[in-house]
């Protein structure tokens, strides 16, 4: 059971915009940033968005992320195959003093 | 560039130790800290821990405390993860992950090791 809590799938077809939500608790997100990764088959997490909304250099304008109150949203615009991954959001937790993820969504691209 | 090299896999009896090296490069080592965060198969992240790579100091997640040590040298940049006492559930891909930003902004893991597969077996 994990403490973030994220739908375990997600879909929409190409073009498309989605959004993948994560609603935690005022220990961690009500209180902290939240951080989005995606993270493909076999390969290491890769970090899409922090601070809530910034996006690393080299990471597209088609994904952003929103927080309000003790829930945190990713968007994906212009939906493609390549988006197919597993996202994960992630907040510190000021009551477990560490770090805490969502369980995690599959992003299918129909 | 960054990268975050880290040892192969390991395969453990119940009740043995495994310890994971991550090797840094790229990056004045002791300038960021570095997080372990484990994942079983088919599962989820799951953050094991941190360690300062300036000064040793170390928070771990309240699940291994008493099983989970993190150390540093910074002599040839490398963060170590021992893990003691292991169990069939301890079963995982192992990464080790640098961070970055700031407390005012927020922290965040910038620079993700390869992972090392750590399979618990009789």
């Amino acid at each position: 059971q994990s403490v973030l809590t994220q739908p375990p799938s997600a879909s929409g077809t190409p073009g498309q915009r989605v959004t993948i939500s994560c609603s935690g608790s005022s220990s961690n997100i009500g209180s902290n940033t939240v951080n989005w990764y995606q993270q493909f088959p076999g390969t290491a997490p890769k970090v899409l968005i922090y601070s809530n909304n910034q996006r690393p250099s080299g990471v597209p304008d088609r994904f952003s992320g929103s927080k309000s109150g003790t829930s945190a949203s990713l968007a994906i615009s212009g939906l493609q195959s390549e988006h197919e991954a597993d996202y994960y959001c992630a907040a510190w937790d000021d009551s477990l003093n560490g770090w805490v993820f969502g369980g995690g969504t599959k992003l299918t691209v129909l | 560039q960054v990268q975050m090299v880290q040892s192969g896999t390991e395969v453990k009896k119940p009740g043995a130790s495994v310890k994971v090296s991550c090797k840094a490069s790229g990056y004045t080592f002791t300038t960021y800290g570095i997080s372990w965060v484990r994942q079983a198969p088919g599962q989820g992240l799951e953050w094991m821990g941190w360690i300062s790579a300036y000064n040793g100091n170390t928070n771990y997640a309240q699940k291994l405390q008493g099983r989970v040590t993190m150390t540093r040298d910074t002599s040839t940049s490398t963060a170590y993860m021992e893990l003691r006492s292991l169990r069939s559930d301890d079963t995982a891909v192992y990464y080790c992950a640098r961070e970055a930003g700031t407390s005012s902004t927020g922290y965040y893991f910038h620079y993700w090791g390869q992972g090392t597969l750590v399979t618990v077996s009789s």
